[in-house]
């Protein structure tokens, strides 16, 4: 079992830049998260997927956000333009979907926007 | 938006000792989970918790599930160093149980 891949593990770019976050959730789960983690704010749920279709996007922060499911087995999260208050570690988790079933999360990826 | 709430947010312990963390909220919950999050990963999985009153050990780690369903705690017995992390709880409230929430969670350092 591969579990949750994420790449880039960690990304530097100054402001103004577009930035793309890559996800490959664990073959067979069904719903996919978008968390961000910061010390202020802990993890925040930004959107999930069910079936990838995007069921809940109230957590993204701004429309410089979206995210993007477009197979089981692969989604995106871009920020565009890219600030610095959005350096944070993201992270992506996939699970089988009931509310029971636990999350299994990949490494994350450190974003640093100067 | 609802939080959980977890204390302590951060223990300094001795090698051997026991720890005990909890975590409460206003909502009810009808999972209660308890991740470990290690330095440079994601959180990973420790114990699930699907009944009131549900008392689960896995190792040296035991939680209990409140039986207000408003609560859980977790506890760490003959603390080894690599029990330095941190700890999250985490479930889907009753009133949005399609969204899992989770605590700013307990930071464990353990001195030498």
């Amino acid at each position: 079992d591969a579990g949750v891949i994420q790449s880039p593990r960690h990304e530097v770019t100054e402001m103004g830049q577009e930035v793309t976050l890559r996800c490959k959730p664990i073959s067979g789960h069904n719903s996919l998260f978008w968390y961000r983690q910061t010390m202020m704010r802990g993890l925040e749920l930004l959107i999930y997927f069910n079936n990838n279709v995007p069921i809940d996007d109230s957590g993204m922060p701004e429309d410089r956000f979206s995210a993007k499911m477009p197979n089981a087995s692969f989604s995106t999260l871009k920020i565009q333009p890219s600030e610095p208050r959005d350096s944070a570690v993201y992270f992506c988790a996939s699970s089988l979907g009931d509310y029971n079933s636990p999350l299994h999360f990949g490494n994350g990826t450190r974003l640093t926007v100067t | 938006g609802q939080q959980l709430n977890q204390s302590p947010q951060s223990m300094f312990i001795q090698e051997g000792e026991d720890v005990s963390m909890n975590c409460t909220s206003s909502s009810i919950f009808n999972t209660w989970l308890w991740y470990k999050q290690d330095p440079g990963e994601g959180p990973v999985l420790l114990i699930a918790l699907y009944k009131a009153g549900e008392l689960t050990s896995n190792g040296r780690l035991t939680a209990q599930f409140g039986i207000t369903r408003k609560d859980s705690f977790l506890n760490i017995s003959a603390s080894i160093p690599s029990d330095v992390g941190i700890y999250f709880c985490a479930g889907p409230p009753l009133y949005r149980d399609d969204k899992i929430i989770f605590g700013k969670g307990t930071r464990l350092h353990i001195l030498p």
